[in-house]
């Protein structure tokens, strides 16, 4: 059974990097068949994609976000990481790592998901 | 992007009540539309994928229709665990895009 958590601060300042990582147990991040992703939830915004990882290395990321959005893995931790540079009150939510699937598989629905950190962004 | 609009964005039922929530794409999306449902202080749970595609577990009562711009999330018999928000998202394109949710309440 594949379980997500995320872990990292609960506090960042402003013109900081936010920096979270999520380790998958009873999975794999070099597994071809999906897509290791962030997403966020404010209230302001509902549930925003952030940008994904692939096994390969490859990434995607929101245009919203991209400049300032930096996703890596470690394999020999099987985990993967966000870096979100800047940060303004705006980044203030929950961020959940979730596991994307291919379209064979499920559509690119994300069918596991960590439980979220809240993350603010405040002096 | 792709903009995902749900409808209503809150509705008052009662159990055994028949539900029904739209999603509509600002472009053809084909079938590639996910739902999911939160509870407080949860992650989304996927319910289901390419539009009709129960996910495993997922009971019976739950069903999900349409393709191209407009779907349906119709929940055929409210249980008391039903009582959540519900979100669609598009996966045919990048960035993945959601609706803002509708919140099924009592």
């Amino acid at each position: 059974q594949v379980h997500l958590q995320e872990s990292g601060p609960g506090l960042v300042k402003p013109s900081e990097t936010l920096s979270l990582t999520c380790t998958v147990s009873g999975g794999s991040v070099n597994s071809d068949n999906y897509y290791w992703s962030w997403i966020r939830q404010s209230p302001g915004k509902g549930l925003e994609w952030i940008g994904y990882i692939y096994y390969n290395g490859n990434t995607n990321s929101n245009p919203s976000l991209k400049s300032r959005v930096t996703i890596s893995k470690d394999t020999s931790k099987n985990q993967f990481s966000l870096r979100l540079s800047a940060v303004t009150a705006a980044d203030t939510a929950v961020y959940y790592c979730a596991r994307g699937t291919k379209w064979e598989l499920l559509a690119g629905a994300f069918d596991i998901w960590g439980q979220g950190t809240m993350v603010t962004v405040s002096a | 992007d792709i903009q995902m609009t749900q409808s209503p964005s809150s509705l008052s039922a009662s159990v055994g009540d028949r539900v029904t929530i739209t999603c509509r794409a600002s472009q053809s999306i084909r079938n590639y539309l996910n739902w999911y449902q939160q509870k407080p202080g949860k992650a989304p749970e996927l319910l289901i994928y390419a539009a009709s595609t129960l996910r495993s577990g997922v009971p019976s009562r739950f069903s999900g229709s349409g393709s191209g711009t407009e779907f349906t999330l119709t929940i055929s018999s409210l249980q008391p665990e039903d009582f959540a928000t519900y979100y669609c998202q598009q996966s045919y394109s990048t960035p993945d895009t959601f609706g803002g949710g509708a919140k099924v309440e009592i």
